[in-house]
């Protein structure tokens, strides 16, 4: 059972450009969780997303940033004219469903992505 | 709203003795608690987690942690430091009384163990 991927590990973007930041959570899971984490700091809720729906996006700034996660397919955060207080790490973080885990089950982190903008 | 708090940006301890990293939190209902490390470059991984039951709850690689409800404190332990426990420690929790599964961090905790 593969863990959380997310590609691309490492992405270098010029100002103004898009990036788009994708993860496939873990076989079985359908709930999606993005975090923001800069350099030396924790990490930052973003958005919280079942199948074909965001359940909590309080962390989401309200310009440029987007998330979805289809029906098929796998989650993506969407950064527009991305400028360079955009560089980060982005992590996504995977858990089963109420059905079988429940919320007291914990969340599998992907590796990261690595966004940098130049 | 729930939130975490990791007072101590870094802890300093050496090889062979004990270390804590500690972790308090609010929540308005009753919390589900865990531990994850970060190592440099990588992402998350899960240490342990408190949901219910004995307060002192064992997990991965020798830690456990305590919850105590009436301080709000869930500290990290580990009887006997080794210098690869050199990492960035995060507490996290999430209000099970919401029902859901969004899960706060604290800005984590750098542990530096000297040999």
């Amino acid at each position: 059972n593969a863990g959380v991927m997310q590609n691309p590990r490492h992405l270098v973007r010029r100002r103004g450009q898009e990036a788009r930041l994708r993860c496939s959570p873990m076989k079985g899971h359908s709930h999606v969780y993005w975090y923001r984490q800069l350099p030396e700091e924790g990490l930052k809720f973003m958005v919280y997303l079942q199948k074909e729906n965001i359940i909590d996006e309080s962390g989401m700034p309200k310009e440029r940033f987007s998330a979805e996660f289809p029906k098929e397919g796998p989650s993506i955060l969407r950064i527009q004219q991305v400028v360079r207080g955009d560089s980060a790490a982005y992590f996504c973080a995977s858990s089963p469903s109420s059905g079988t885990g429940g919320g007291n089950t914990e969340a599998f982190f992907g590796q990261g992505t690595r966004l940098t903008v130049v | 709203a729930q939130s975490v708090a990791q007072p101590e940006d870094q802890v300093n301890v050496a090889e062979g003795n004990p270390l804590t990293v500690k972790c308090t939190y609010s929540v308005s209902g009753n919390p589900y608690l865990f531990w994850y490390v970060q190592y440099p470059n990588r992402g998350l991984q899960f240490l342990l987690k408190y949901i219910t039951g004995d307060n002192l709850v064992k997990g991965s690689y020798g830690f456990e942690a305590e919850f105590n409800k009436s301080q709000t404190s869930f500290h990290l332990k580990k009887p006997s430091a080794l210098v690869s426990d050199s990492a960035l420690y995060f507490c996290a929790v999430r209000d099970r009384s919401t029902g859901g599964f969004k899960t706060i961090f604290g800005a984590g905790t750098r542990l530096f163990v000297k040999a």
